[in-house]
């Protein structure tokens, strides 16, 4: 089983900033099958990107996946009030599929 | 438009049995895996296993293989998570979602289970 390590736990930025979210593998994840979610309270996961980097229907362009192997990314390039959440990544390349245990971005 | 809707909320006793549901609409039901994904009070995502409507094939995470028993009707374009006998600690907010090879669009609204004596 794929094991995915995200980090940190939380951070704390500002509206305007860059926000930049890690998620490690314990070993390669094939192909790039790696995804991101966002989600808020009382809300069920929403997909930002799949493939490592490429963005789902209607999400902006702020959101930008990158990275492959066991290292993946996810930058948030101009925070708005509404990016406020907890973010996921996921891996489809191996069986079972695994979630990393999530990163709370937070208002400072 | 897809949707997939979740059957409501859940209180049990433990040791009840328990089938929920999450109804697809909107797409051919047999073409798509669907997922069901558990999350704990305050706690993460987990993948719990996957099934193929159009031949029932499913897959399992190891941390679920044995807990739990997830069907589908293709009849009614509907799949299932279901428990013999729940605990406790089966208490979560259940999600299914359709798989696009792998990762998931389109989610469901969610179902919560409480299981308390």
């Amino acid at each position: 089983e794929i094991v995915l390590t995200q980090s940190p736990g939380t951070l704390s930025l500002s509206p305007g900033e860059r926000a930049t979210l890690s998620c490690r593998a314990s070993q390669s994840v094939s192909s790039s099958y790696l995804a991101w979610y966002q989600q808020k309270p009382g809300q069920a996961p929403r997909l930002l990107i799949y493939g490592a980097s490429s963005r789902a229907t209607g999400i902006p362009d702020r959101f930008t996946g990158s990275g492959s192997g066991t290292d993946f990314t996810l930058t948030i390039g101009r925070l708005e009030p509404e990016d406020f959440a907890v973010y996921y990544c996921q891996q489809y390349g191996g069986s079972p599929r695994t979630f990393g245990q999530g990163t709370k971005l937070e208002i400072k | 438009e897809v949707q997939l809707v979740q059957s409501g909320a859940e209180v049990k006793k433990p040791g009840e049995s328990l089938k929920i549901s999450c109804k697809g609409s909107g797409y051919s039901f047999t073409n798509y895996w669907i997922a069901w994904v558990r999350q704990m009070p305050g706690k993460g995502l987990e993948w719990m296993g996957i099934i193929y409507p159009g031949d029932s094939e499913t897959r399992y995470s190891p941390s679920f293989q044995g807990q739990v028993t997830i069907s589908a009707d293709k009849s009614i374009s509907t799949a299932y998570l279901q428990w013999s006998s729940l605990k406790a600690s089966d208490t979560a907010m259940y999600y299914c979602a359709r798989s696009e090879g792998g990762y998931s669009l389109y989610w469901g609204q969610g179902t919560l289970v409480i299981v308390s004596s």
